[in-house]
């Protein structure tokens, strides 16, 4: 079945804690990127990837951090989590950054204390 | 960053009433699509618009792409219980190819 996975599904951790949010999809999707979901506001991209070592900046990067090593995962990367950064976190897909539908994962609903 | 409005932002309706709901922007867009999203899970496809002009269905939602290329509504017809969910339109934008996301409608029905 195609499909973004990500992992974990819930995380509660502590301020400064580092932490990976993993993402996977078997589509051979060479576009990637990561959205935040807060109330009110929409989701919102964090960082993006184009193909594989391609990354850039979305509208909200600050506290994040990306990496594509392989074409299949896009791991966001927490290096120093904050209780700013709670909210529910997606990972999404397209054939191509030109690539006309996003195919979204299950979320992951992170809590920073 | 930009954002589309979306509105209205939450409706009650009593099953087997239409809905429609419609998302604006003042960038021009390519593209847009019509998410629903329940509880605990992501947002899935619904309807996938390329033209201006453009009227898609699927079952008993339609959604149409603005002859100005500036707005998208979508219709949901004879509403059952199980629409409940968050709706929302995200719009590419035809320079960039970014998409961007409205902030959802909200959809309560009442058996």
């Amino acid at each position: 079945e195609a499909q973004v996975t990500q992992n974990p599904r819930y995380l509660i951790t502590v301020t400064g804690k580092k932490l990976t949010v993993t993402c996977s999809q078997n589509m051979n999707h060479e576009y990637m990127s990561w959205y935040r979901q807060d109330p009110g506001l929409g989701l919102r991209q964090i960082y993006y990837s184009m193909n594989v070592e391609v990354t850039d900046k979305g509208d909200v990067p600050e506290g994040y951090k990306v990496s594509r090593k392989e074409k299949r995962n896009f791991p966001l990367i927490l290096e120093s989590p904050s209780p700013n950064q709670t909210s529910l976190y997606f990972c999404a897909s397209s054939l191509s950054w030109t690539g006309d539908i996003l195919h979204f994962g299950n979320g992951t609903r992170l809590t920073v204390t | 960053g930009q954002q589309l409005n979306q509105s209205p932002q939450s409706m009650f309706i009593q099953e087997g009433e239409d809905v429609s709901m419609n998302c604006t922007s003042s960038s021009i867009f390519n593209t847009w699509l019509w998410y629903k999203q329940e509880p605990g899970e992501g947002p899935v496809l619904l309807i996938a618009l390329y033209k201006a002009g453009e009227l898609t269905s699927n079952g008993r939602l339609t959604a149409q792409f603005g002859i100005t290329r500036k707005d998208s509504f979508l219709n949901i017809s004879a509403s059952i219980p199980s629409d409940v969910g968050i709706y929302f339109c995200a719009g590419r934008d035809s320079g960039t190819y970014k998409y961007i996301f409205g902030t959802g409608t909200r959809l309560k029905v009442l058996a």
